[in-house]
């Protein structure tokens, strides 16, 4: 089965704090992806990597920066977190060719923000 | 952009009922996958099509893609309280393999 983990399942941080979101996929996947998700808004893409050491952005990538120095590895950081930063957030991973849009969600860093 | 119309979007059912739901899109998709998500969780893969005509079931749930391609549906038989939860399904474009879309859920409430 196809394990995707994330670091911390609920996180409180102050405004301005740097946030470091970790997640780690262990099925060798290519792509990895990080979401965030809220009432009413659905999913929205934040940033994606293809390969290591390489990122894409999403639909809503400002505020946000990624790091992939490993294939297993994609790091999500919010430089200096605000308010409306408050929110589920969900790492995903899926295989290269063929299988691209198949992709397998961790259980997700409910983040608050005061 | 591109929107994936999910319906309906909530449901409120007897428990042992059958339960159909929906997704379409104006545009032609190669990939179309179902997802269950639970409070506080990630959403869960429950079924993945990649042809059209596709039919495949996973325990009591049934998904299949559309001959159009541009619709697809998840049918769960004979309904548990454990079923409860949202409902997502998800699509990838043909010709687009950056990103999936996916619809704004379907919230399944199973009566007693």
């Amino acid at each position: 089965d196809v394990k995707v983990t994330q670091s911390s399942r609920y996180l409180v941080k102050r405004t301005g704090e740097k946030v470091f979101l970790e997640c780690v996929q262990d099925m060798d996947h290519e792509n990895m992806f990080w979401y965030r998700q809220d009432p009413g808004l659905g999913l929205r893409l934040i940033y994606f990597s293809y390969d290591v050491k390489m990122k894409e952005k999403g639909d809503i990538p400002e505020g946000y920066s990624v790091s992939r120095e490993k294939k297993e590895r994609f790091s999500l950081i919010l430089e200096s977190a605000s308010t409306n930063q408050t929110s589920m957030y969900l790492c995903a991973s899926s295989p290269g060719q063929g299988r691209f849009g198949t992709q397998y969600f961790g259980p997700g860093t409910r983040l608050l923000v005061l | 952009g591109q929107q994936l119309n999910q319906s309906p979007q909530s449901m409120f059912i007897q428990e042992g009922e059958d339960v159909s739901m929906n997704c379409t899109s104006s545009s032609i998709f190669n990939t179309w996958l179902w997802y269950k998500q639970e409070p506080g969780e990630g959403p869960v893969l429950l079924i993945a099509l990649y042809k059209a005509g596709e039919l495949t079931s996973n325990g009591r749930l049934t998904a299949q893609f559309g001959i159009t391609r541009k619709d697809s549906f998840l049918n769960i038989s004979a309904s548990i309280p454990s079923d409860v939860g949202i409902y997502f399904c998800a699509g990838q474009e043909t010709n687009r393999d950056d990103k999936i879309i996916f619809g704004k859920g379907t919230r399944l409430h199973i009566l007693p």
